[in-house]
């Protein structure tokens, strides 16, 4: 059973703002929030992670809702490169740890 | 940053024979490595989590007697698959934690094997 909701796919020009957004209403108080994303026949790639707090790197940022019970993942100024399926997964370190992929959401970037 | 490699990257075999895959984590120790599969047009699927000096753990409906999981040191989990069939074609990808981080961090991934069987 899936943790997380996300949209199958969406479209974005190129060098726009890109806001995809994950729905995990049932999230547990140790569970980190991750995303991901995956380019044809490679193995996905690590975009961003956290727990309550708002965060930034050179990738993207990620928002946190206040409850925790949804996020979004924001692509500042999409690429072509860009283009991919972007995952967005629950990972509770302290209890199995595991990571599972949901059906991830397919982005679509328009020159 | 840290650094996952499978190998072989392409490996077609014939039915009825095995087949290793290897992931290595290159500069860094990791206790768990993680093994999926992935169909095409499908998500990756996580078929079971190899522990360092232990068994693996399996996921439902993936036989342990097939997927053969060994995971000998802290940079090294192989997955073999045996008497592999057409329907054992797919990609298989590995992820590994770095030990210092190990569950909060972030997972780093291989970058897959994709195995035909014929």
């Amino acid at each position: 059973d899936a943790k997380t909701t996300q949209p199958n796919s969406m479209e974005s020009n190129e060098e726009e703002p890109v806001h995809l957004p994950c729905n995990h209403s049932t999230i547990s108080g140790t569970d980190y929030i991750h995303w991901y994303r995956q380019l044809p026949s490679q193995g996905p790639e690590y975009v961003i992670h956290g727990l309550t707090s708002n965060v930034n790197n050179r990738m993207a940022s990620l928002a946190i809702a206040e409850d925790r019970k949804s996020s979004t993942l924001i692509l500042h100024r999409a690429t072509l490169r860009d283009a991919a399926v972007y995952y967005c997964i629950l990972r509770d370190p302290y209890n199995n740890n595991d990571m599972r992929f949901g059906a991830g959401t397919r982005l679509t970037v328009k020159p | 940053g840290a650094v996952v490699s499978q190998h072989p990257s392409r490996v077609i075999c014939k039915s009825g024979t095995s087949v290793k895959i290897e992931c290595r984590s290159l500069d860094f120790q990791a206790t768990t490595m993680f093994w999926y599969r992935q169909f095409p047009k499908q998500s990756l699927m996580l078929m079971a989590t190899s522990n360092e000096g232990s068994k693996a753990t399996y996921e439902q409906g993936v036989e342990k007697d097939k997927f053969l999981i060994n995971h000998a040191s802290l940079t090294l989990s192989t997955l073999t698959v045996t008497s592999a069939h057409p329907e054992d074609s797919s990609f298989y990808i590995c992820s590994a934690n770095q030990r210092r981080r190990e569950g909060t961090g972030e997972l780093f991934f291989g970058e897959g094997s994709r195995l035909t069987v014929l």
